[in-house]
């Protein structure tokens, strides 16, 4: 499977500032997704990010807040922007590493804390 | 109603103990079910995949799923300290297009020596 690594590991930043986090693959993959995971909650996928092309946005999240690059098959950032203390989570990214298994592989997650 | 429903827990068994761990699902058409590991301040770990129904084996890990009852099982034997984790489980449709892994919310278990 495929080997993610993600930084920061954790951050805590202010409120209305942003913080983009970074998520390199060790293997070219299509499907890049991000997730949230807050406490006592099932992960939430944010958006999907395949490489060329906008990301897709899930129904809550918006790109204005969430915004998305993926510039090659590799690496993609998810920037979390003018964070309020809602917004403190856990942000994971993920891949799907079988064509079409849904079997999907997720990196060490990015801790996230808003004062 | 969430699509995936799981029992949070706490679970805590003996060393040694069957584990069973349950999801529900409300979505007749999800196809794809996993089951993920994840450990304390640590991404989910992919530990089960299955297809459609059916039960599939893994060393001490057996993964089931009853379409019919919509009902996802993790069954772990001879359970050991390093099991203790959260343990999420997952459903996706089939088709083109529809990645997205409905989670459950995770059960905690801890297994006591």
């Amino acid at each position: 499977s495929a080997v993610i690594s993600q930084k920061p590991s954790r951050d805590i930043c202010q409120r209305g500032t942003s913080l983009t986090i970074q998520c390199q693959v060790d293997s070219q993959v299509t499907m890049m997704f991000w997730y949230r995971q807050q406490p006592g909650q099932s992960l939430t996928l944010i958006a999907t990010a395949n490489q060329g092309s906008e990301a897709t946005y899930e129904s809550g999240f918006v790109i204005d807040k969430f915004p998305i690059s993926r510039p090659n098959l590799t690496f993609s950032t998810l920037t979390v922007s003018n964070m309020s203390p809602e917004d403190s989570s856990i942000y994971l990214c993920s891949v799907e590493d079988h064509g079409g298994r849904r079997e999907q592989y997720f990196g060490p997650g990015t801790r996230l804390t808003v004062t | 109603q969430k699509e995936v429903e799981q029992d949070p827990g706490p679970l805590s068994v003996p060393e040694g103990a069957i584990v069973s761990l349950n999801c529900t699902y409300s979505n007749s058409a999800f196809q794809y079910f996993m089951w993920y590991r994840q450990y304390s301040r640590k991404g989910p770990e992919l530990l089960m995949y299955t297809y459609s129904s059916g039960n599939k084996e893994d060393g001490r890990f057996t993964a089931q799923v009853d379409k019919s009852s919509k009902y996802i099982s993790l069954f772990i034997r001879d359970s050991q300290p390093s099991d203790s984790a959260t343990y999420l489980c997952a459903s996706s449709y089939s088709g083109a297009g529809s990645y997205q892994l409905t989670f459950g919310k995770g059960t905690k278990l801890s297994v006591i020596p």
